[in-house]
């Protein structure tokens, strides 16, 4: 089955640096690729997603890109505020076989210091 | 605009008893996923659920687990004689629809944190 790896597993920066995060998948198949936002206490949220026909997403302080050749993905913010802290992960699905059946990261949990 | 709704939010049983978790899915949707998350650890699959129909359950154990989405009601999802291993949160996604090659957005509910004691 797909396999999803994340990293980096904490991520700490300044508000107003930018942060990457990043995902390798193993399934070539895999064509649907979502990030989410996880609050303490909370469900995830979907934040951006994109596809296996598009190579970047943009979507203000948020950007996505996909590199299908190498299989991974990354998430990009900029101008990091304080409440972009929280811990976010990357998903893999294959539309073809698994009908929405998300894999997911380990999760990358993001703190922006004030 | 109610999104998806899970409760209880915490759950605390003792080993060997049952746990029943409830997902009322946003209104109109009917597709229906389950996640269980570990400590420190992403969401895994567990089961996906039509209307009266399990579709894949690839990811649930084969024993004392069961989900169900009746035509009526929210979906349950059930573990029986829970072991403390059983403790996590688990998330109820719905969707408006699947098909492949689509792709329709998965809203998560706030989840179910399961506590074995």
């Amino acid at each position: 089955g797909e396999n999803v790896e994340q990293h980096p597993s904490t991520l700490s920066v300044q508000e107003g640096d930018s942060a990457v995060i990043k995902c390798t998948y193993s399934d070539s198949a895999s064509n649907y690729f979502p990030w989410y936002k996880q609050e303490l206490g909370k469900g995830p949220q979907l934040i951006i997603d994109i596809r296996s026909n598009v190579g970047e997403k943009k979507d203000q302080r948020i950007a996505v890109t996909l590199n299908k050749t190498a299989k991974h993905f990354s998430l990009h913010i900029t101008e990091t505020q304080p409440e972009d802290s929280a811990v976010y992960f990357c998903a893999a699905s294959m539309s073809s076989t698994s009908y929405g059946k998300l894999t997911f990261g380990q999760g990358t949990i993001l703190t922006v210091h004030p | 605009n109610a999104g998806v709704m899970q409760n209880p939010r915490h759950l605390v049983r003792r080993r060997g008893q049952e746990a029943r978790l409830r997902c009322s899915p946003v209104k109109g949707h009917s597709h229906v996923y389950w996640y269980r998350q570990l400590p420190e650890e992403g969401l895994k699959f567990m089961v996906y659920l039509q209307k009266e129909n399990i579709i894949d359950e690839s990811g649930m154990p084969k024993e004392r687990f069961s989900a169900e989405f009746p035509k009526e009601g929210p979906s349950i999802l059930r573990i029986q004689q829970v072991v403390r291993g059983d403790s996590a949160a688990y998330f109820c996604a719905s969707s408006l629809a699947v098909s492949q090659g689509q792709y329709y957005e998965q809203y998560f509910g706030p989840g179910t944190r399961l506590t074995v004691t």
